[in-house]
C-alpha cells in the first residue's frame, strides 16, 4: 500500500465549475499537507501548505485537511482554462523517517475547457 | 529571486550510456534535492544534501546513480550506464535549511529518454 494514494483522473470540467481533488495518507507521521500545480513540461509549483485540520482558503483555491480521516483536499472555484494542470498532493513527517521527505501522490491530471 | 536551474532540459541517450545533470539552487538555500519522476507518478525523492554533506540517499539506485554536490552550491547527478527505466524527469529542488515543515521550491526538471 503506498503511503499516499490519489486518484490519477484525467478529470475534465467545463470553465467555471467546482473541482475536487482528493488524496488519503496512512502514514500518521505527515503533519504538513501541500498541493503542487504542475504544468506540462514545468517543474511543481507550491499551490497551498497547511499544517492543521481544517480550511485554508488562497483566492479561488480552498485546501481542507481531515487528520482524525487522513484525507485531504483541494477545491477550485471558478475553474479556468489556466488551471489546466497535474495536481499533485504531497505531505511531509514531523518525525521518524518521514521527517522533513516530501512524499507525493500520484497526482491528478485536471483540463478545464472553455 | 531567480528560481532553481537546471541544465540540460532534455537529454537522449542508449541504455549502457552514461549521463549527467546539474542543478543551481537558490541562492541561500542550504538544502538540495534531487527527485525522479517517472510518467504518470508523483516525484520520488532520491538524494537529499544538507550544504555538501548527503542526508538521505536511501532510495538512490547507488549501484548505477551517484551524485555530489562540492562546495554546497550545484550539485551533479549522474547515471552510469544508464537502463531503460531511468525513462523519466529528473528535478531537483531546494529549500532554505531542510526544517521539518519547510517549503521545497523545484527546478523546471530534465527529461530523460534512454533508448
Amino acid at each position: 500500500q503506498k503511503e499516499v494514494e490519489q486518484d490519477p483522473g484525467p478529470l475534465s470540467v467545463p470553465e467555471g465549475a467546482i473541482v475536487s481533488l482528493n488524496c488519503t495518507y496512512s502514514n500518521s507521521a505527515f503533519q504538513y499537507f501541500m498541493w503542487y500545480r504542475q504544468y506540462s513540461r514545468k517543474g511543481p509549483e507550491l499551490l497551498m501548505y497547511t499544517y492543521s485540520s481544517g480550511n485554508k482558503e488562497d483566492g479561488r483555491f480552498t485546501a481542507q485537511v481531515d487528520k482524525s480521516s487522513k484525507y485531504i483536499s483541494l477545491f477550485i472555484r471558478d475553474s479556468q482554462p489556466s488551471d489546466s494542470a497535474t495536481y499533485l498532493c504531497a505531505m511531509i513527517g514531523a518525525g521518524g523517517t518521514s521527517y522533513g521527505k516530501l512524499t507525493f501522490g500520484q497526482g491528478t491530471i485536471l483540463t478545464v475547457h472553455p | 529571486e531567480a528560481g532553481v536551474a537546471q541544465s540540460p532540459r532534455y537529454k537522449i541517450i542508449e541504455k549502457r550510456q552514461s549521463v549527467a545533470f546539474w542543478c543551481n539552487p537558490i541562492s541561500g538555500h542550504a538544502t538540495l534535492y534531487w527527485y525522479q519522476q517517472i510518467l504518470g507518478q508523483g516525484p520520488k525523492l532520491l538524494i537529499q544534501f544538507q550544504n555538501n554533506g548527503v542526508v538521505d540517499d536511501s532510495q538512490l539506485p547507488k549501484d548505477r546513480f551517484s551524485a555530489e554536490r562540492l562546495k554546497g552550491v550545484d550539485s551533479t547527478l549522474k547515471i552510469q550506464p544508464a537502463k531503460l527505466e531511468d525513462s523519466a524527469v529528473y528535478l531537483c529542488a531546494s529549500s532554505f535549511q531542510g526544517a521539518g515543515g519547510e517549503t521545497q521550491y523545484f527546478g523546471p526538471g530534465t527529461r530523460l529518454l534512454v533508448l
